[in-house]
């Protein structure tokens, strides 16, 4: 069965960081591209970061572009997304995509994990 | 980069058909064939519905459908059912790599 699981959310203070991981497992990870997106509480989907199968190109969105990185391990199995300088408004449900369709860009999302929340608060 | 513009809710009837609208621009929509669409349940993950403007992923039933002209984009639901009700969002590849999500849209099955 294909599968993400995301961990590592949880309560941290505007300006520190915090490292969200997601295993995958079900199919040759290193084949396809992987994504983060992102919803706020009661709010709508915004795509946050991709990088592609191999790791060797990676976008962000604006939102996050020189605070987050986003890095996978091909031996492991594994997607990061190192956070840094955290904000109020990063608080959200953190999900990790697979992409379905597209080698270079982050265009569909065929597999999510369940997510993981990520709360910055004082 | 701002968000795609829906409806904020659609409702319909069982057995009807319904349209969702999702509106960009010639910097996302109208310039690229990459659209996309996922229904959500409450609590739950996206799941993909239509990818790349009119394609449906194995599994998913032959009454959703989508289309594209110019900067819109449109997901049909034809014989509208119960378990139809969720939210439902678009998205789109832009021009600067990057992707964009629409506002939401909440369906409702009257």
């Amino acid at each position: 069965e294909v599968q993400l699981l995301e961990s590592g959310g949880g309560l941290v203070q505007p300006g520190e960081s915090l490292r969200l991981s997601c295993a995958a497992s079900g199919f040759t990870f290193s084949g396809y591209a992987l994504s983060w997106v992102r919803q706020a509480p009661g709010k709508g989907l915004e795509w946050v970061s991709f990088v592609s199968g191999s790791g060797g190109t990676t976008y962000y969105a604006d939102s996050v572009k020189g605070r987050f990185t986003i890095s996978r391990d091909n031996s492991k199995n594994t997607l990061d997304l190192q956070m840094n300088s955290l904000r109020a408004e990063d608080t959200a449900i953190y999900y990790c995509a697979k992409e379905g369709y597209n080698w270079n860009y982050a265009s569909a999302f065929d597999i999510w994990g369940q997510g993981t929340m990520v709360t910055v608060s004082s | 980069q701002s968000a795609l513009t829906q409806p904020a809710s659609v409702s319909g009837s069982p057995g009807q058909s319904i349209t969702i609208s999702c509106t960009g621009t010639s910097s996302d929509i109208g310039g690229y064939n990459f659209v996309s669409w996922y229904k959500q349940l409450p609590g739950k993950a996206p799941k993909l519905m239509i990818f790349e403007v009119s394609n449906r992923p194995s599994g998913v039933s032959n009454r959703f459908s989508g289309s594209k002209s110019g900067n819109m984009a449109s997901l049909i639901i034809s014989g509208l059912q119960a378990d139809d009700e969720a939210d439902y969002y678009c998205s789109s590849f832009t021009n600067r790599s990057t992707l964009v999500f629409g506002t939401g849209t909440k369906v409702t099955v009257l």
